[in-house]
């Protein structure tokens, strides 16, 4: 069955360490993927999205996800956390030839250490 | 400019009643989004609409009825509230093929 995973629900990084969030997804054929943000008591914002093309996508904030079909992953990074990065992340997947709908992941939240 | 726009922020109410919930996008795109958001954070697609035609209607009691009069406007309707229809929605909209799409800011519905 087609299905989208976020390993870890809470991420607990240290100020200006490495961010990674992880994702996967399980299907016979690559869906579109995207990175959705979730700020406290707000609505959820794009971060990046790969379609087709080159597999390293990079978005805003300085986030970057890349793309691997050999693993059916696509984690996102960002080099040093802010402490403005702390929210909850989405891994999202649109399955090709369907309607539309997004399918989201569980979520993680990524909390910042000063 | 608001791109996707929800009206109210938050609604509060009583078992048993009907609300409705309005979005509106000034993004001309042509499909519009109703989704779901949980206790747990967890986000489910509830209805969607292409060109005021639904094409999407996830297994969501009949209680629910969208309406779009037009392609930049998706309303929710709720009838007969219930303590488990305490959420947020959100509406969406995007564009084909890739149908990225843009989420307003949310609605807290809480039903007591």
């Amino acid at each position: 069955a087609q299905s989208v995973t976020q390993l870890g629900s809470h991420v607990s990084v240290s100020e200006g360490a490495l961010v990674l969030l992880r994702c996967n997804y399980s299907s016979s054929v690559p869906p579109y993927l995207f990175w959705y943000v979730q700020y406290p008591n707000q609505g959820l914002q794009l971060l990046l999205k790969y379609t087709t093309g080159a597999t390293l996508v990079k978005g805003i904030n300085g986030f970057e996800a890349e793309f691997k079909k050999s693993e059916t992953s696509f984690h996102l990074t960002k080099p040093s956390a802010h402490m403005s990065d702390a929210a909850e992340y989405f891994c999202v997947v649109r399955w090709r030839g369907s309607q539309g709908n997004l399918i989201f992941g569980k979520g993680t939240k990524l909390s910042v250490k000063p | 400019d608001t791109a996707v726009s929800q009206t109210p922020k938050y609604l509060v109410t009583q078992m048993g009643n009907d609300k409705s919930i309005k979005c509106e996008q000034n993004l001309g795109h042509d499909t519009m989004y109703w989704y779901k958001q949980d206790s747990k954070k967890f986000l489910k697609i509830m209805f969607s609409y292409n060109n005021k035609e639904l094409i999407i209607n996830e297994t969501v009691p009949n209680r629910f009825s969208p309406k779009s009069p037009d392609k930049a406007h998706l309303n929710l309707h709720i009838n007969s509230l219930e303590l488990g229809d305490s959420a947020v929605y959100f509406c969406a909209s995007g564009q084909r093929p890739y149908n990225e799409q843009f989420f307003g800011p949310g609605t807290r519905l809480t039903v007591l």
